[in-house]
This record gives C-alpha cells, structure tokens and sequence, in this order.
C-alpha cells in the first residue's frame, strides 16, 4: 500500500533563517507531488506542484521554492523564512499517468516562524 | 476551474443526519463533484465523489441534481468523532497534474 511521509512534524524557526521541509511518498511510481500551505482558519493554498524528478511548478510567487531530486521525494525550501510563512504545509501526491480524481495527502508540518 | 460555495460551519448532535450543500453553478462538463474532509492538524482525506444523481459509500452519500448546479453531503447518524472540516470541490477528469482548489470548507461541530 502507499504511503506519505513528512517530517519534520512542528518546526519553530526565527526570521531569516532557512527551511528545508521534506515530503517521501512510498509504494507508487512516477506520482504527481504537491506542496499546500494553509495558515490558520484559511482554505489549502498550492505552492507548488511536480509531475516528474526535476520538473517544478509554482502556483504563487514567494520566497519558497520546492524541488525533486528523486521520484518520490520533493522538498519545499526557503533561504529566508518571512512571519507570513507561518502556517500548516501540507505534502500531496497523485497517481502520475492514470485517469485519477483524488489527491493523498500527508500528516503536515506545522511551521511557526518567530 | 468551478468556484463553490458552502456554509461557513454547522452545528448537529451525535446520532443525527447532517446535510452539508455546496453550490457550484459554473461547474464544467467535465467537473466531478469531490468532497474532502479535514481533521484538526490533519491533511485533507477525501470521502466522497460524483457526477450526477447519487452516490454512496461507507463514510456518507453525495446527492447531484439534474442540473449540477448544487450537491449535497449526506453524513448518516454522526459521532463525535465527525466533527471536521469538509470542502466541496469541482475536479476536472483528467490524467496527470490537478490543481484541487479548496476554499474555507465547512465547519462542522458534532456534539453530545
């Protein structure tokens, strides 16, 4: 069976520090990956989405950025956490080729930025 | 991609049928209608999908008009355990990349 991976679980950091939050995915080949963000009491904002090893797209413009070295791993960095980039992130894959209607999502990791 | 709308929260008693109804009247031909629930510090899990007329599973039934304009969650005989966050969401049927858009969900408190 699949599974999703995120760690770490809570991360306080201060401001202007750097992140580096990662996200693997077990039990499936070539998936879709997602990186969400969603700050308290909002919707799920897309960060960034990737349908192979190397290839990435950003959904909004920040100092964030997320890669993927291997097929099952993606990682959403940052060179200088902001206040604003506190929040709950959320790692998401889906089946890579088939026709698919649902996205699996991972435990999350709950970012306070001080 | 369809823009839709819910109740912000809802307030219901364990043993009772909670409705939850989201409007989506520019919903695409090709949109299904998908439901996902949240737990607190909990991502997303989705529960329930459909394109028209009714459809159940283990967890709850979603009920499509004709028109599509509108769905609505049925969850049976609610626990404690119910209480959570659902988003209604239009997803295209598509292979590859999906760009699911979640809105502020509906709130939903189950009590004693």
């Amino acid at each position: 069976s699949q599974t999703i991976h995120q760690w770490p679980a809570t991360l306080v950091q201060p401001v202007g520090s750097p992140l580096s939050l990662e996200c693997t995915v077990e039990g499936t080949s070539n998936p879709n990956l997602y990186w969400y963000r969603q700050a308290a009491g909002r919707g799920l904002q897309l960060l960034f989405y990737s349908v192979g090893i190397g290839q990435i797209s950003s959904e909004v413009p920040q100092n964030l950025s997320a890669s993927r070295p291997q097929d099952r791993q993606f990682i959403l960095s940052s060179k200088k956490l902001l206040l604003s980039d506190s929040g709950f992130y959320l790692c998401a894959w889906s089946v890579g080729i088939q026709l698919s209607r649902e996205q699996y999502f991972g435990p999350g990791t709950r970012l306070t930025v001080t | 991609l369809a823009k839709t709308t819910q109740p912000i929260s809802m307030d219901s008693y364990e043993g009772q049928e909670v409705n939850i109804t989201c409007s989506h009247n520019n919903i695409a031909t090709n949109d299904y209608i998908t439901w996902y629930q949240q737990f607190p510090s909990q991502g997303p899990r989705f529960i329930i999908q459909g394109y028209k007329t009714k459809v159940t599973n283990e967890v709850a039934s979603l009920f499509i008009p004709a028109d599509r304009k509108s769905s609505t969650l049925s969850l049976p005989r609610v626990s404690l355990s119910d209480t959570a966050v659902y988003y209604c969401l239009g997803l295209p049927m598509n292979t590859g990349f999906q760009k699911l858009v979640f809105g502020t969900g509906t709130r939903l408190l189950v009590s004693p």
